[in-house]
C-alpha cells in the first residue's frame, strides 16, 4: 500500500523558517517525481514545487521561488521542503504528492499524504 | 499562467442523479486535464487523467470528456459517497494550475 506521511508543520512567525518532511512507502520512491501542493483551508489547490527522481531538475511556483527549496533523499525515501522568509500568505495545509508516471513529470498526482498544517502568524 | 474555471461552484443533487461539472481553460490545453475528488478533512484523490482515462480503482460511474479548452466530469448516478468537492487541474504547462473546485452537496 502506497503511503506518504508529512511532518514538520506548525505555528511560525513571519520571516522565520520551517522544514517539512515527507516519507514514502509502498512504492519505489526513487522512480518518481515528487511534488508539494498546498491548500488554504476551504480554498483551492496550489502546486508549490517538484523535484525529479534524481534531483536533477527542480521547479517552483512563482509565489515561493527564492524562498522555498525542495530536496529529496532517495536512500531514506524522503522528500523535504525548506521554507524560508515565511509570509502570512504561506499559511496552508501542505501535501506531498507522488507523480503517477515513472521518471517523468506528468504532474498527475496519484497519491497524496494527509497534509501538514503551516500557520504563519505573529 | 493558465486559468482554470469550474462551474458551477456548488450544486445540490440527490442520490441517483446524473451530475455534470464543467472546467474551462484560459487557453488550449489539448487533453492535459485531470480531475480529483476531495472529501472534508481528506487529501484529494485522482479520478480522471488526460481528460478521459479512469484512474485504477475509480468506479465506472465517473467519466471525463473534452479537449482544447472545455472539459466535463460526469457522475452517471450519484452515490452517497460521491458528495465531495471536485477539482480540475491542467498539466499542459507549468505552473500546473487547478480550478477553484465544485462542491457537490445534498
Amino acid at each position: 500500500e502506497v503511503q506518504l506521511v508529512e511532518s514538520g508543520g506548525g505555528l511560525v512567525q513571519p520571516g522565520r523558517s520551517l522544514r517539512l518532511s515527507c516519507v514514502g512507502s509502498g512504492f519505489k520512491f526513487e522512480e518518481h517525481v515528487m511534488h508539494w501542493v498546498r491548500q488554504v483551508p476551504g480554498k483551492g489547490l496550489e502546486w508549490v514545487a517538484h523535484i525529479t527522481w534524481n534531483s536533477g531538475i527542480v521547479d517552483y511556483a512563482d509565489s515561493v521561488k527564492g524562498r522555498f527549496t525542495i530536496s529529496r533523499d532517495n536512500a531514506k525515501n524522503s522528500l523535504y521542503l525548506q521554507m524560508n522568509s515565511l509570509r502570512r500568505e504561506d499559511t496552508a495545509l501542505y501535501y506531498c504528492a507522488k507523480d503517477r508516471d515513472y521518471y517523468d513529470n506528468s504532474a498527475t498526482f496519484d497519491y497524496w499524504g494527509q497534509g501538514t498544517l503551516v500557520t504563519v502568524s505573529s | 499562467d493558465i486559468q482554470m474555471t469550474q462551474s458551477p461552484s456548488s450544486l445540490s443533487a440527490s442520490v441517483g442523479d446524473r451530475v455534470t461539472i464543467t472546467c474551462r481553460a484560459s487557453q488550449n490545453i489539448r487533453s492535459y486535464l485531470n480531475w480529483y475528488q476531495q472529501k472534508p478533512g481528506k487529501a484529494p484523490k485522482l479520478l480522471i487523467y488526460v481528460a478521459t482515462s479512469l484512474q485504477r480503482g475509480v468506479p465506472g460511474r465517473f467519466s471525463g470528456r473534452g479537449s482544447g479548452t472545455d472539459f466535463t466530469l460526469t457522475i452517471s448516478s450519484l452515490q452517497p459517497e460521491d458528495f465531495a468537492t471536485y477539482h480540475c487541474q491542467q498539466t499542459y504547462r507549468t505552473p500546473r494550475t487547478f480550478g477553484q473546485g465544485t462542491k457537490v452537496e445534498i
